[in-house]
């Protein structure tokens, strides 16, 4: 079974450029997790989706971060503008459904914000 | 909202140890607590997990053990082995709400 697929694995950018992140779930997984990690932390949750709805996005700074999960499958995390920050690196998530909450991660996309 | 406090940061234990990473849980609500082992540079793997409906759980040399009352679960990983360094993060979850309220991780060192 595949996992979770995420790109690009590392992004450098300047700070107020915009940036995009992709994450593909393991098929026929309904719920979807975007999770920042700060260097020397645990995972924070950014929003979870149940297929193509926000479930929980109370920790996602609005002003410049967005996130959609279109069709419930494959989901794009946006930051823009971006500040030094948010340098971390974001790790997607999945699990099969809302009852049973195994959830496996992807490799993550380090960004670094200069 | 929950809060979740893990202890200790570090640990080095001689290979063949035993080694025992703790956890304490702020909201009796939560009803899953997963373990996660992530070595440098990879993704977070889960290695256990267990439900507020059982005490103890075990995989050949590591258990986690929830005591529900004191709002605690502990890993426990026997006869180490060089390749289990790595940091280990716990989490809870509560019931209607599937996120992941992680700890602050403990990096663990195995000395040969």
């Amino acid at each position: 079974e595949a996992g979770v697929a995420q790109s690009p694995r590392y992004k450098i950018i300047e700070k107020r450029q915009s940036v995009a992140f992709w994450c593909n779930p393991i098929s026929g997984h309904a719920t979807l997790y975007w999770y920042q990690q700060i260097l020397g932390q645990g995972p924070k949750l950014l929003i979870q989706f149940q297929n193509n709805g926000v479930v929980d996005d109370s920790q996602l700074p609005k002003d410049r971060f967005s996130a959609e999960r279109l069709k419930g499958v494959d989901s794009t995390l946006k930051i823009q503008p971006a500040k030094l920050e948010d340098s971390a690196v974001y790790l997607c998530a999945s699990s099969l459904d809302n009852i049973r909450n195994e959830q496996y991660f992807g490799p993550g996309t380090r960004l670094t914000v200069t | 909202g929950e809060n979740v406090e893990q202890h200790p940061s570090t640990l080095s234990v001689q290979e063949g140890d035993s080694a025992v990473i703790k956890c304490t849980y702020s909201d009796s609500a939560s009803n899953y607590f997963p373990w996660y082992k992530q070595e440098l540079g990879k993704r977070p793997q889960l290695i256990i997990d267990i439900r507020s409906n059982v005490g103890e759980k075990k995989d050949q040399r590591i258990a986690v053990t929830l005591n529900k009352t004191a709002k605690h679960f502990s890993l426990h990983i026997t006869e180490t082995q060089p390749e289990d360094s790595a940091v280990y993060f716990c989490a809870a979850s509560k019931r209607g709400a599937q996120k992941l309220v992680f700890g602050q991780g403990t990096r663990l060192t195995i000395n040969p």
